[in-house]
């Protein structure tokens, strides 16, 4: 069975700092999706991975695919409150018959 | 164009009645999802359809639960008898591939006393 672990499960920091999010497994995954979830709404998607070592930015959003692409992080620079919410990777194994997804990370950015 | 959209939003039901949950994916998406969230869990899969036919329904729970999708624009989430261990959000997503961007529906947040 696919697992993939988030870390940390919880975190609350103040505006401007800056901060790192873990997804990590003991599988390969073929590709790695990370989501945003807001209070009340479902999961929305930020970005995809594909490639072992590959780094996306979304503005203030940098996600990278580890080498054996067994793992992820998302760095967030200059956090603001807008970026308040459950934020869940998700990977599709390498028979790619469907994604699983992690534990979730809540983060709080306090004004 | 319109989201994936389910119902009913909020249901409060009693343990051991019947509860349906619809889905309407996003058209021309091929597979269609049910996750149920709760805290302690997290997001779990429970049951996906491709093309219409299931797929995987390993995620389900119980014998309690059963799901269909009659159509490609239509797909239901049953449970009886409910419990209240139930009580979860159960979230409806569609894709156009298996492995593609999901799509969620706003959820159902269900709450059986």
């Amino acid at each position: 069975t696919q697992l993939l672990e988030q870390s940390p499960q919880f975190l609350s920091i103040q505006e401007g700092e800056n901060l790192t999010v873990y997804c990590n497994s003991s599988s390969v995954f073929s590709s790695l999706q990370w989501y945003r979830q807001e209070p009340g709404e479902g999961p929305v998607l930020l970005v995809t991975v594909v490639t072992g070592g590959e780094v996306k930015k979304l503005k203030r959003l940098t996600f990278q695919f580890g080498d054996a692409r067994k793992d992820s992080s998302l760095h967030i620079t200059a956090a603001q409150p807008g970026d308040t919410g459950l934020y869940l990777c998700a990977g599709a194994g390498s028979s790619a018959s469907k994604i699983i997804f992690g534990s979730g990370t809540r983060l709080s950015i306090r004004p | 164009d319109a989201g994936v959209i389910q119902s009913p939003r909020h249901e409060v039901t009693e343990m051991g009645q019947e509860v349906t949950l619809r889905c309407k994916p996003i058209s021309g998406h091929n597979s269609l999802f049910w996750y149920r969230q709760t805290m302690m869990r997290g997001l779990e899969l429970l049951i996906y359809f491709n093309n219409n036919v299931p797929i995987d329904d390993s995620g389900m729970p119980e014998d309690r639960f059963s799901a269909k999708m009659p159509n490609a624009s239509f797909s239901t989430l049953k449970i009886q008898p409910s419990e209240p261990r139930d009580s979860a959000v159960y979230f409806c997503a569609s894709s156009r591939s298996l492995t593609g961007e999901l799509f969620f529906g706003e959820g159902s947040r269900l709450t059986v006393l």
